[in-house]
């Protein structure tokens, strides 16, 4: 069983401040993925990640899947309110089902 | 577009009573999940189906829940009896094909009184 950790769990911070979550795990990934989820919605998947050391970026958002495609962290500059939610990490083995980690819970305060 | 569908919302029932949610996913996606969501936590998977056949449902209780997909597109998920445990978010997904992006529904938040 893959299991997936996240830190950290709760996360408040101002508007314009930085800030960077991390997703850990002892297996190797195939593949790994970044959601958000506001409440009562579904998770919306931000970006995949395949090959370890790479960095992707959407907007203000920086995505880098670790060297041993173990570990991933997103890091968002200057946070705006729009980026309140659930920050969920999900992986996958080869051919296999993705299984999301707990989750951090990010405030956005004005 | 339209995007995974679920019914009902929301729905409240006494302990020991059925219930049943149902997804109607994506149009031409061929893989259909279910998940439950406990609060604070990240979905976990109860089954999927790829087709009309489940082909990983390892971590779905069969003693109480059930699934089926029987015409390969819209699937019906069924607790028979509700425990007090068992109050949770139930998501829907589907994907074109495993490994592919996952689309998930709104979910289904149960309480079990």
């Amino acid at each position: 069983t893959q299991l997936l950790e996240q830190s950290p769990q709760f996360l408040s911070i101002q508007e314009g401040e930085n800030l960077t979550v991390y997703c850990n795990s002892s297996s190797v990934f195939s593949s790994l993925q970044w959601y958000r989820q506001e409440p009562g919605e579904g998770p919306v998947l931000l970006v995949t990640v395949v090959t370890g050391g790479e960095v992707k970026k959407l907007k203000r958002l920086t995505f880098q899947f670790g060297d041993a495609r173990k570990d991933s962290s997103l890091h968002i500059t200057a946070a705006q309110t729009g980026d309140t939610g659930l920050y969920l990490c999900a992986g996958a083995g080869y051919g296999q089902n993705f299984v999301f980690g707990p989750g951090t819970r990010l405030s956005v305060l004005p | 577009e339209a995007g995974v569908v679920q019914s009902p919302r929301y729905k409240i029932i006494e302990k020991k009573q059925p219930v049943a949610f149902w997804c109607n996913p994506i149009s031409g996606h061929n893989t259909l999940y279910w998940y439950l969501q406990n609060l604070g936590q990240g979905p976990e998977l109860l089954i999927r189906y790829e087709n009309e056949e489940a082909v990983d449902d390892s971590q779905l209780p069969k003693d109480r829940f059930s699934a089926e997909r029987l015409k390969g597109v819209d699937s019906t998920l069924k607790i028979q009896p509700a425990e007090l445990g068992d109050s949770a978010v139930y998501l829907c997904a589907s994907s074109s094909l495993l490994g592919d992006t996952q689309y998930f529904g709104p979910g289904t938040r149960l309480t079990v009184l």
